[in-house]
């Protein structure tokens, strides 16, 4: 099994670009998580989806970032207008199902915005 | 919603010590405790997890202790090796009736040789 898949694994953008990551979950698993992780406040989830359904985006910043998941095997992440603020680490991961499954992490993007 | 507090925030311990990490959490609801680990350059990996029906749960040098009435849960580390320097959270759910993991803010583990 390859694990939850992450690309890029490295952004550096200039700000007021668009930015989008992507990410590849475990083949059958059925939830999917976006986390952000910075120093200053570790680890955010952003938005979770079941099924491929956007059940709580309530952790999305602001309307500069959107999230899809057209299928089982593929979900992006969009930032667009990128900002300098947006610097951080983004992961992907994807479980069975409900809350108390184990959470598989992907390597992360590491993005910088200048 | 469901606020987890870690300490400490740094550890340093020596080879073959043991290391504690503690974490109180606040939502009297919540009965799944993971531990993860993440390694530099890597994301988080799940160590070992605790739900509120036992009290202490072993694997090998790994031990989870929770306490349900204080609200708190901690990680044991023994006979501390080098691969063990990473940082490590905790983190709190209501298990299959909620998704969402709260983290703690993580310690950084460092073991000296």
């Amino acid at each position: 099994d390859a694990g939850v898949i992450q690309s890029p694994r490295h952004e550096v953008t200039e700000m007021g670009q668009e930015v989008t990551l992507r990410c590849k979950p475990i083949s059958g698993h059925n939830s999917l998580f976006w986390y952000r992780q910075t120093m200053m406040r570790g680890l955010e989830l952003l938005i979770y989806f079941n099924n491929n359904v956007p059940i709580d985006d309530s952790g999305m910043p602001e309307d500069r970032f959107s999230a899809k998941m057209p299928n089982a095997s593929f979900s992006t992440l969009k930032i667009q207008p990128s900002e300098p603020r947006d610097s951080a680490v983004y992961f992907c991961a994807s479980s069975f199902t409900s809350g108390d499954n184990e959470q598989f992490f992907g390597p992360g993007t590491r993005l910088t915005v200048l | 919603g469901e606020n987890v507090e870690q300490h400490p925030s740094t550890l340093s311990v020596q080879e073959g010590d043991s290391a504690v990490i503690k974490c109180t959490y606040s939502d009297s609801a919540s009965n799944y405790f993971p531990w993860y680990k993440q390694e530099l350059g890597k994301g988080p990996q799940l160590i070992i997890d605790i739900r509120s029906n036992v009290g202490e749960k072993k694997d090998q040098r790994i031990a989870v202790t929770l306490n349900k009435t204080a609200k708190h849960f901690s990680l044991h580390i023994t006979e501390t090796q080098p691969e063990d320097s990473a940082v490590y959270f905790c983190a709190a759910s209501k298990g299959s009736n909620d998704y969402k993991l709260s983290f703690g803010a993580g310690t950084t583990v460092t073991v000296r040789a």
